[in-house]
């Protein structure tokens, strides 16, 4: 079983552009997370998906945007980078359930706007 | 505001047995969990406590008490591979996990 698999796995962007990081998941999870981790800070918080076709904002959703078109994918896109933006990006899933609702993790991404 | 606070980096001989402390003020409760990270690789699951006491899961142990916010994971017979980062992070009322920035374990041969 893949788990979940994140695209690409770094990328270089300039600023001003626009990016689209993907998320895929084959374990049926009904809820999705995506995170930034920058060195100093904790995991925060993005976007999330309680189950296909919502979404709701974490702690640090502006610049970003995010869709839940099925149970499988969540991409996460940036309209227009910025160099604030960068960082390693990890996509997680969960059965949703409440309490011990355990997050799984994608290998990351590490994006670099210059 | 919600803070999750753990050492920034620890130090411990291979062999050895190492405690990695953690202390919460969050808003609600709905349990906590300790997640390992190696270098450049995904949190990956270690453990999770929601009712106060000790949990233990082969070398790994963790404890929780709710009263006093505070959490420890207990790591024996410490091996090179568990060079790595320990994060903890609770689930707070609205169940979204609110993550510790992490402390980072250095093992010595």
């Amino acid at each position: 079983t893949a788990g979940i698999t994140q695209a690409p796995t770094s990328q270089i962007l300039a600023a001003g552009r626009s990016m689209t990081l993907r998320c895929t998941q084959d374990m049926r999870h009904n809820a999705m997370y995506w995170y930034r981790q920058d060195l100093g800070l904790g995991l925060r918080l993005i976007h999330y998906s309680n189950t296909a076709g919502t979404t709701g904002k974490g702690e640090v959703p502006d610049g970003y945007s995010v869709s839940r078109a099925n149970t499988d994918d969540f991409p996460l896109t940036l309209a227009s980078a910025v160099p604030s933006q960068t960082s390693v990006y990890f996509c997680a899933s969960s059965d949703g359930g409440g309490g011990t609702d355990t997050q799984y993790f994608g290998p990351g991404t590490r994006l670099t706007v210059l | 505001g919600q803070n999750i606070d753990q050492p920034t980096e620890m130090t411990a001989t291979e062999g050895a047995i190492v405690q990695i402390n953690c202390t919460y003020q969050t808003s609600g409760f709905n349990g906590l969990f300790w997640y390992q990270q190696h270098a450049g690789e995904a949190p990956t699951f270690l453990s999770y406590n929601v009712l106060d006491g000790l949990e233990e899961k082969g070398r790994f142990s963790s404890f929780l008490s709710r009263s006093k916010g505070y959490s420890y994971l207990l790591l024996k017979e410490l091996q090179m591979k568990d060079s790595a980062s320990y994060l903890c992070a609770v689930m707070d009322s609205n169940y979204q996990l609110i993550w510790g920035a992490g402390t980072k374990l250095i093992i010595k041969p």
